[in-house]
């Protein structure tokens, strides 16, 4: 999982398996982006959850919102080479665009 | 072609020194930010504009100030650099600051900054 003090998480996996990535968050949130990005490059936004959501898909992409335990996932079928990166998640406080960024998952895809 | 152009890609200065991040949005946005990236911290949220005008400011050192000269400008002025400044600064934009609706926020390549 990423969020508060802990360190860049790091996942390394195969490519064509399934992955799971976790976050929690601390401050109430109406909204969670997950963004990626990829070496020497800013933040990319992949896909965005809304409170009223519990499940959002976007090809290969699946996220899920538990506000209840203030938690949130994103999940990646079948991933490929071109999906390593570092996946974050991030909490928007009252739509005022300030994003709170998570730690960080550090996710590489080996051949 | 880049959207969101941010001038130096890198930056080498010395502590003392003050330097000016570059920042232009060619996307048409109305709000403009400002985020930070080091390796000891993730990313965080430094300021936000709205029609250029400063809406939100989450750092406690007055050594970094914006300056937005025109709607599609916001460019960061760091004072008295010091080494714990080295960071990567983000400028991002979207296309309206909140109001009830959550709005895809695009980042630039970003400015590495390294103080000696």
């Amino acid at each position: 999982s990423q969020w508060g003090e802990e360190n860049l998480q790091a996942l390394s996996i195969q490519e064509g398996e399934d992955v799971t990535m976790n976050c929690s968050y601390k401050t109430y949130t109406t909204v969670v982006h997950w963004y990626r990005q990829d070496s020497g490059r800013g933040p990319a936004l992949i896909i965005l959850i809304r409170s009223n959501e519990r499940e959002k898909r976007s090809g290969r992409l699946r996220a899920t919102l538990d506000t209840s335990s203030q938690s949130s996932s994103l999940s990646i079928t079948a991933a490929q080479c071109e999906d390593t990166a570092v996946y974050f998640c991030a909490t928007e406080n009252y739509n005022q665009g300030k994003l709170i960024f998570g730690q960080g998952t550090k996710l590489s895809i080996k051949p | 072609d880049p959207k969101i152009i941010q001038k130096p890609k890198y930056l080498v200065a010395v502590t003392g020194s003050e330097k000016i991040l570059i920042c232009e949005q060619y996307l048409g946005h109305n709000a403009m930010y400002w985020y930070r990236q080091s390796a000891k911290k993730p990313l965080e949220f430094m300021f936000s504009y709205s029609y250029q005008k400063l809406m939100d400011n989450q750092t406690a050192s007055s050594r970094f100030q914006p300056q937005s000269s025109k709607k599609n400008h916001l460019d960061l002025q760091i004072t008295a650099l010091k080494p714990d400044d080295s960071a990567t600064y983000f400028c991002a934009s979207s296309q309206e600051r909140g109001q009830g609706r959550h709005t895809e926020v695009f980042f630039g390549k970003g400015t590495r900054l390294t103080v000696v």
